[in-house]
């Protein structure tokens, strides 16, 4: 149950911005959303979070709709290194622990 | 801090045989979890532990899968007897439960063929 959905895969220009989309309607009020990315052969590394309020950090933006059904990852300045998949993921809590369900992701291509 | 420990990084197998993967969560964490990824079936959670104690394994495929967490420090994920289906990349995460959010380290992953 990925709770999620992406498009499988966009292009993006080297130093533009990359905006990659997420809806997620089901999510729950305190559910959080958030993105990892994966750089083939290894492990998801963690970018960015959010239940309500916009986010930035030196990696990424995540802008979050009012009625938080969808959301998108900004990568203000893409570079070649950008180039992985990336995946929206909404964490589903309970009272012994909080579990991410990973769906497919979108394949993010960087071109120079 | 080292991050996410595991071992080995690949692991080539005959069927049968008893495969072990070992993971050492971030020091202080006190939630860790078991992911395999392939090909077809993308990153599924097979289990996970808080405090040492198993919360959930129902993503855990059969009974030839068992995965142990004997102190805070380590976790064995063990598969006896392995099969070619098993052949997967094993990811081993770990988190601060308790907090408002809790975000999940990834390790290198485990490579797994079996022959």
């Amino acid at each position: 149950d990925a709770k999620t959905t992406q498009p499988t895969s966009m292009d993006c220009a080297e130093g533009r911005a990359a905006n990659l989309p997420c809806n997620h309607s089901t999510i729950s009020g305190n559910e959080y959303v958030y993105w990892y990315r994966q750089i083939h052969s290894q492990g998801p590394q963690y970018i960015i979070h959010g239940l309500k309020n916009n986010e930035t950090n030196e990696m990424a933006s995540l802008i979050i709709t009012e009625d938080r059904k969808s959301s998108t990852l900004i990568l203000p300045h893409a570079t070649l290194r950008d180039t992985a998949v990336y995946y929206c993921i909404v964490r589903v809590s309970s009272n012994t622990g909080n579990q991410f369900y990973f769906g497919t992701g979108t394949s993010l291509t960087v071109i120079p | 801090d080292a991050g996410v420990i595991q071992s080995p990084r690949h692991e080539v197998t005959e069927m049968g045989q008893e495969v072990t993967l070992r993971c050492k969560p971030i020091s202080g964490h006190n939630s860790l979890f078991w992911y395999r990824q392939t090909m077809m079936r993308g990153l599924e959670l097979l289990i996970y532990f808080n405090n040492n104690v198993p919360i959930d394994d129902s993503g855990m495929p059969e009974d030839r899968f068992s995965a142990k967490m004997p102190n805070a420090s380590f976790s064995t994920l063990k598969i006896q007897p392995s099969e070619p289906r098993d052949s997967a990349v094993y990811f081993c995460a770990s988190s601060l439960f308790g907090l408002s959010t809790d975000t999940q380290y990834f390790g290198p992953g485990t490579r797994l063929t079996v022959l």
